[in-house]
């Protein structure tokens, strides 16, 4: 069975960091694009970035580029969003998806830019 | 970037009866390799999203046959055939052909009357 399955979410203030991280199960992971979509509180979907099957291509949403950096590990089926200068625009559920098209998707981990 | 516009963004419908949501293009979604690259996905409410449909008109495995995709160009459609109370939820509409940035349509809403 695919499995994504989201963490690293949480309570931030602006200017701050997090580390978002995806453990993949059940497919191989080191043979697709890994992907990033969120979704702002009662808002629709954005992309925001994605990784070639080895590393070597990312793609990323012009509001996040400089701050934003999407990373794997194929060694531990593990994806990875790394994002500075957070600000309250980037108060969202973030969804780890499985390649370019966003085939399937995880459950989301909430993170919440505030004061 | 590409702007995807659905149509409506609200759709209230009797179960058993057809529905239809419309997705329109900014510009044309035939990528260089020929194909177009269209999706259609489903969020139930507090639930993330599934993927329904991939180029224009494939469904995904499990996906019932009561869903249908079609279009070219810049002019898309989801149908369901027959509305069930388990399709309630909002649909999107996503382009993968010109990219970055991926994007998708601003959602349309189905609930039942």
């Amino acid at each position: 069975e695919v499995q994504l399955v989201e963490s690293g979410g949480g309570l931030v203030q602006p200017g701050g960091s997090l580390r978002l991280s995806c453990a993949a199960s059940g497919f191989t992971f080191s043979g697709r694009w890994m992907t990033w979509v969120r979704q702002a509180p009662g808002k629709g979907l954005e992309w925001v970035a994605n990784i070639k099957h080895d590393g070597s291509v990312k793609y990323y949403l012009d509001s996040v580029k400089g701050r934003f950096t999407i990373s794997r590990d194929n060694a531990k089926n593990s994806l990875y969003l790394q994002m500075n200068s957070l600000t309250v625009e980037d108060t969202a559920v973030y969804y780890c998806a499985g390649g370019r098209g966003t085939d399937f998707w995880g459950q989301g981990t909430l993170v919440i830019v505030s004061s | 970037d590409v702007v995807l516009t659905q149509s409506p963004l609200s759709l209230p419908v009797t179960l058993g009866q057809p529905a239809s949501i419309s997705c329109t293009s900014s510009q044309g979604l035939v990528y260089s390799d020929g194909n177009t690259y269209l999706s259609w996905f489903h969020q139930r409410p507090g639930q993330s999203p599934r993927r329904l449909i991939y180029r224009i008109s494939n469904r995904d495995s499990g996906v019932p046959d009561r869903f249908s995709g079609s279009g070219s160009g810049i002019d898309f459609t989801l149908k369901i055939s027959r509305v069930e109370a388990e399709d309630v939820g909002i649909y999107y509409c996503m382009q993968g052909s010109h990219w970055p940035p991926w994007t998708f349509g601003q959602g349309t809403k189905v609930e039942i009357k």
